[in-house]
């Protein structure tokens, strides 16, 4: 079956540009998580939604990071005025629901800002 | 691929012997524990889990061992082989939703 995809994999910008990064679930997974992966270290949490909701954003280091998933399904992670600190792989995560279940990992966006 | 795992810690192992992987997490709440395999390239993998109410957990060449007095979680991988040639992470499920991970293991396997 089908697992979580990210779009694109790979994204290159110049510093201050917009990007988007696209997240399509397990379907019929309830929550979604983003997280943050910095070279040689573990992936550190964003912000994770239950359907539409969008119940914890604490780990979005600043306002330039906005997470939404308007119709419960695929999410988008929206940075703006890219800086080079940016620089990670974005890896989106679905599970069934939000206690104790496994979370299924996709491949990751690798952004690379110049 | 790029590795994921420039400046973690390594474990070189001979194909077929034991391997353990050691991880001391953070939080004395936690009562969800995850060990995910990451190879390069790809986002991390499932391998096993374990709650709080328990101190051993068994599946397929695989066992994690919690002990909670200090906060420690193990992996022992049975008869290593190059497939499982990876970096390692552990993980703590803090209420119930996010994940919080530890540094990570780079686990090579020598034929």
């Amino acid at each position: 079956g089908a697992g979580v995809s990210q779009s694109p994999r790979y994204k290159v910008a110049k510093r201050g540009q917009d990007v988007a990064l696209r997240c399509d679930p397990i379907s019929g997974h309830v929550s979604l998580f983003w997280y943050q992966q910095a070279l040689g270290q573990g992936p550190e949490f964003l912000t994770y939604f239950q359907n539409e909701a969008q119940l914890d954003k604490s780990g979005l280091p600043s306002d330039r990071f906005f997470a939404e998933r308007p119709e419960g399904s695929v999410s988008t992670l929206k940075i703006q005025r890219t800086q080079q600190e940016d620089s990670a792989v974005y890896l989106c995560a679905s599970s069934l629901s939000s206690s104790y279940n496994e979370q299924f990992f996709g491949p990751g966006t690798r952004l690379t800002v110049l | 691929g790029e590795s994921v795992g420039l400046h973690l810690p390594t474990l070189s192992v001979q194909e077929g012997d034991n391997s353990i992987i050691n991880c001391a997490y953070s939080n004395s709440a936690s009562d969800y524990f995850i060990w995910y395999k990451q190879e390069s390239g790809k986002g991390p993998q499932f391998i096993i889990d374990i709650r709080s109410n328990m101190d051993k957990r068994q599946g397929q060449r695989v066992t994690v061992l919690l002990n909670k007095t200090v906060k420690h979680l193990s992996l022992q991988i049975a008869a290593t082989q190059p497939g499982d040639s990876a970096v390692y992470f552990c993980a703590e499920n803090m209420n119930g939703n996010k994940l919080v991970f530890g540094a990570g293991t780079i686990l090579r396997v020598k034929s």
